[in-house]
């Protein structure tokens, strides 16, 4: 089956560590994006890559970082320098055809605790 | 309005009842509008990606219009069933070469049975 896939669904870690959240598509899509939610707040653009060795900064960037190494992968990390971390993660990835509308796929989600 | 706006944040109905609920967006710099349904415990998934003033589009009991002059859009529910329950999101598309989506907060409805 194709889709997106997140793992794991839930992750613990201690303050001060890097945490890396896995996003990986079986959709060919061209395009991958990491959104956080947290309560009372719609979905915020983290990072976004349009193209295999390119990914943009979205509009919460500071203290995450991404790769794009392989099409099917777009993996996060979360590190020390992210002042509150602790949210729900989400992936999403679309078909970017120029001039095509391409809805987003999303995965299931990480909920990340920073304790 | 500089951002996605959704009202009312929640909604309880009976089954059986029709409801809708209200997206605004910003009009400038407009490409695209997206509704999206968020169930407990699954990943978002599409429903409608509209683009031209005027547009509508159904799918099943559920429809959508699109105004873009006055930025807003409404998502229709006929005859709400207790699987309707979810979060309704929408998301504002911009234009250019960097598309982004500018979501909403959601509207979160909740149909008895």
């Amino acid at each position: 089956d194709g889709g997106i896939t997140q793992s794991p669904k839930y992750l613990f870690r201690k303050e001060g560590q890097n945490v890396t959240l896995s996003c990986e598509q079986n959709l060919n899509h061209d395009a991958m994006y990491w959104y956080r939610q947290d309560p009372g707040q719609g979905l915020r653009l983290i990072y976004y890559s349009q193209i295999v060795n390119d990914f943009q900064k979205g509009d919460i960037a500071e203290g995450y970082s991404v790769s794009r190494e392989k099409k099917e992968s777009f993996p996060l990390t979360v590190t020390s320098a992210q002042k509150n971390p602790t949210a729900f993660y989400l992936c999403a990835s679309t078909s970017k055809k120029s001039g095509a509308i391409q809805e987003q796929y999303f995965g299931p989600g990480t909920r990340l605790t920073v304790l | 309005i500089l951002n996605v706006e959704q009202s009312p944040q929640s909604l309880h109905v009976q089954e059986g009842d029709s409801t809708n609920f209200t997206c605004s967006f910003p009009s400038s710099n407009f490409y695209a509008l997206h509704w999206y349904r968020w169930e407990t415990a699954k990943s978002p998934e599409a429903l409608f990606v509209m683009t031209l003033n005027g547009d509508e589009k159904k799918k099943g009991r559920i429809s959508a219009t699109l105004n873009t002059k006055e930025g807003y859009s409404y998502l229709y529910i006929k005859g709400s069933q207790p699987e309707d329950s979810a979060t309704y999101l929408c998301a504002s598309e911009n234009a250019g070469n960097n598309r982004k989506l500018i979501w909403g907060l959601g509207t979160s409805l909740a149909v008895n049975p």
